[in-house]
């Protein structure tokens, strides 16, 4: 496989539920993100990871919890999300994090929080 | 605050020419990115503009206006396939991406 991929693709949970999301980039990259995609808003970053580390988390609800077991994986846990955390969430990956570092994306996973 | 502003939707017919407008204000700029997105799918790269200037590739070319804060995608002999979401991202000081809601094209026959 090349590129950026999640799984699953789509993912339908209760509240009380627990579930994680994968992403994996076979590009060798060394920074990879975590985004929230809303119907008709603009992305929303979620997590940042730089060499493994996190290096920004953007107030987000202990509810999402990231882990990066190495530079290539990536997951989201998530567990007691509320109807609104329904969205796309959205992988991407970078050689680094400088200005010219263009992201590449994964295809998603279409998350439905009942 | 920082902001990206897009419009919401355009239309456009197939063989003609569209330009999506991109206006931005950032906590400083270290450029600006285009981005394509079809429906159910992951965003793809499509410009980098840090210079003043228009940047062509193919049918697409990018527009940057750093003391207007403004950038354009322009999208000549539309094609169906171009149907999609464009994304216009400023890069600020920090090197972080601000992202705009996206600008969704109809391209009709």
């Amino acid at each position: 496989e090349t590129g950026v991929t999640q799984t699953p693709r789509h993912l339908v949970m209760g509240m009380t539920n627990k579930k994680s999301l994968k992403c994996e980039q076979h590009l060798g990259h060394n920074a990879m993100y975590w985004y929230k995609q809303s119907a008709k808003k603009p992305l929303e970053l979620m997590f940042v990871y730089s060499l493994e580390e996190r290096v920004e988390n953007n107030s987000v609800p202990s509810r999402f919890s990231p882990e990066c077991p190495n530079s290539s994986h990536l997951f989201l846990h998530l567990h007691t999300l509320q109807p609104e955390d329904s969205a796309l969430y959205l992988c991407a990956s970078s050689h680094g994090q400088g200005a010219t570092d263009t992201q590449y994306f994964g295809p998603g996973t279409r998350l439905t929080v009942l | 605050g920082q902001n990206i502003d897009q419009p919401t939707e355009m239309t456009a017919t197939e063989g003609a020419i569209v330009q999506i407008n991109c206006t931005y204000q950032t906590s400083g700029f270290n450029g600006l990115f285009w981005y394509q997105q079809h429906a159910g799918e992951a965003p793809t790269f499509l410009s980098y503009n840090v210079l003043d200037g228009l940047e062509e590739k193919g049918r697409f070319s990018s527009f940057l206006s750093r003391s207007k804060g403004y950038s354009y995608l322009l999208l000549k002999e539309l094609q169906m396939k171009d149907s999609a979401s464009y994304l216009c991202a400023g890069l600020d000081s920090n090197y972080q991406l601000i992202w705009g809601a996206g600008t969704k094209l109809i391209i009709k026959p």
